[in-house]
């Protein structure tokens, strides 16, 4: 069974750059999340899908930061323009319920110069 | 506010016990987590506790005491490849807050 897989890897962009990050789920689960860690700083949580509803979106930092599911499969993470402050590795993670174990990705690696 | 409390490093040796702990105070509780992370990977799953008490699983076992915000994780028989980064997590509401996780060395 494929694990939760996120695209790309790395990105290095310049700063005021658009990214778009992608992550495929496990498939069948209906909860998605994706995280983000900032250098020296803990993972820290963005937001939440279920199927293709965002459930909470209280960790996104602001509004350069929009996520979609559509069709409740893969999601998206675009940051439009990115900032230096930006840079970090974001996780996506899948679930088959709320309470129960979330299944990570690799992460992507973002650096903004 | 929310705030998870761990230790930066640890280290130990081969086929030893070692003890991570992890203090926490939230806002919701839904249950706590552990997981270990290797440098450039993933984070995996190690366990789940919701009541208080001690959940054992092979060479890991985890204990919860909700009274006192209180974990740990406990490693037996360790190994090389146990070298990692170990996260504590608490979940509120249907989000991880993490912990800035527990760096551990194993050495021969």
């Amino acid at each position: 069974e494929a694990g939760v897989t996120q695209f790309p890897s790395h990105s290095v962009i310049e700063k005021g750059q658009t990214v778009t990050l992608r992550c495929d789920p496990i498939s069948g689960h209906d909860n998605l999340y994706w995280y983000r860690r900032v250098m020296g700083k803990e993972i820290k949580f963005l937001l939440h899908f279920v199927k293709e509803s965002k459930q909470d979106e209280s960790g996104m930092p602001n509004n350069r930061f929009l996520a979609e599911r559509t069709g409740g499969t893969y999601s998206t993470l675009k940051v439009q323009p990115a900032e230096l402050e930006d840079s970090g590795v974001y996780f996506c993670a899948s679930s088959p319920g709320t309470n129960t174990e979330a299944f990570f990705g690799q992460g992507t690696r973002l650096t903004v110069v | 506010g929310q705030n998870i409390d761990q230790p930066t490093e640890m280290t130990a040796t081969e086929g030893a016990i070692v003890q991570i702990n992890c203090t926490y105070q939230t806002s919701g509780f839904n249950g706590l987590f552990w997981y270990q992370q290797h440098a450039g990977e993933a984070p995996t799953f190690l366990s789940y506790n919701v009541l208080d008490g001690l959940e054992e699983k092979g060479r890991f076992s985890s204990f919860l005491s909700r009274s006192k915000g209180y974990s740990y994780l406990l490693l037996k028989e360790l190994q090389m490849k146990d070298s990692a980064s170990y996260l504590c997590a608490c979940l509120d509401g249907t989000a991880l807050i993490f912990g800035k996780g527990t760096t551990l060395s194993v050495s021969s």
